[in-house]
């Protein structure tokens, strides 16, 4: 089946450090979100991206979706102690289930 | 506008014990799903409906049924709970199954002893 590795699946970073997590799928996606989840909360949705090679921004966070809509990541710029939290990806191919990595959980060190 | 409700938001079922995990969106959302959340495995997709009356498995469906009688509602049926189905159960919701990101629920977290 579809398969979404997610990696490094804990960061511990010095606030004001910059921090990313990556994303790999063993198959070509037809899109990929990526997701917020603070501890004891539920999944927030941040962004999806389509495009082979898009690159989006919001504010310090810049999400990539690579040329063969394989992989993404997910780099935060100086990270703020609010950054806190589990990051998941999820991939979809066609019209298929949305598949989750396994998460990167961020913790910060004031 | 509530969004997606779950209830309730804790449970401890005993062994062999059958229960259902409500959810609930008022945004119109054609698309709703379960995952089950356990430590270091991510979320993993129970069962989904792509709208009224249909519903299909996912990745873990063993051990649950689910129903969709209305566009408003997803309920889970546990049938006979094992210590296995410890977990945080999520319901999400979005307009369609391909475009729109998904918005979850609070979560129900569930102890089966």
């Amino acid at each position: 089946g579809q398969q979404v590795m997610q990696i490094p699946q804990y960061q511990h970073v010095q606030e004001g450090e910059d921090f990313t997590t990556y994303c790999n799928s063993s198959t070509t996606l037809s899109n990929i979100q990526w997701y917020k989840q603070r501890p004891g909360g539920h999944p927030v949705f941040l962004i999806q991206l389509v495009k082979s090679g898009e690159v989006k921004k919001q504010k310090r966070l810049t999400f990539q979706f690579g040329e063969a809509k394989k992989n993404s990541s997910l780099h935060i710029t100086a990270t703020q102690t609010t950054d806190v939290g589990t990051y998941f990806c999820a991939g979809r191919r066609g019209a298929q289930k949305l598949v989750f990595g396994q998460g990167t959980r961020l913790t910060i060190n004031p | 506008n509530a969004g997606v409700t779950q209830t309730p938001k804790f449970q401890v079922l005993k062994t062999g014990q059958s229960m259902t995990l409500q959810c609930a969106q008022d945004m119109n959302h054609e698309y709703m799903s379960w995952y089950r959340q356990d430590p270091g495995m991510g979320l993993r997709l129970i069962h989904y409906s792509v709208g009224a009356g249909i519903t299909d498995q996912g990745e873990v469906p063993n051990g649950y049924n689910v129903s969709r009688s209305t566009t408003e509602d997803f309920p889970l049926r546990l049938l006979s709970a094992a210590p296995s189905q410890t977990s945080v159960y999520f319901c999400a919701s979005s307009y369609s199954s391909g475009t729109q990101g998904y918005t979850f629920g609070s979560g129900t977290r569930l102890t089966v002893v």
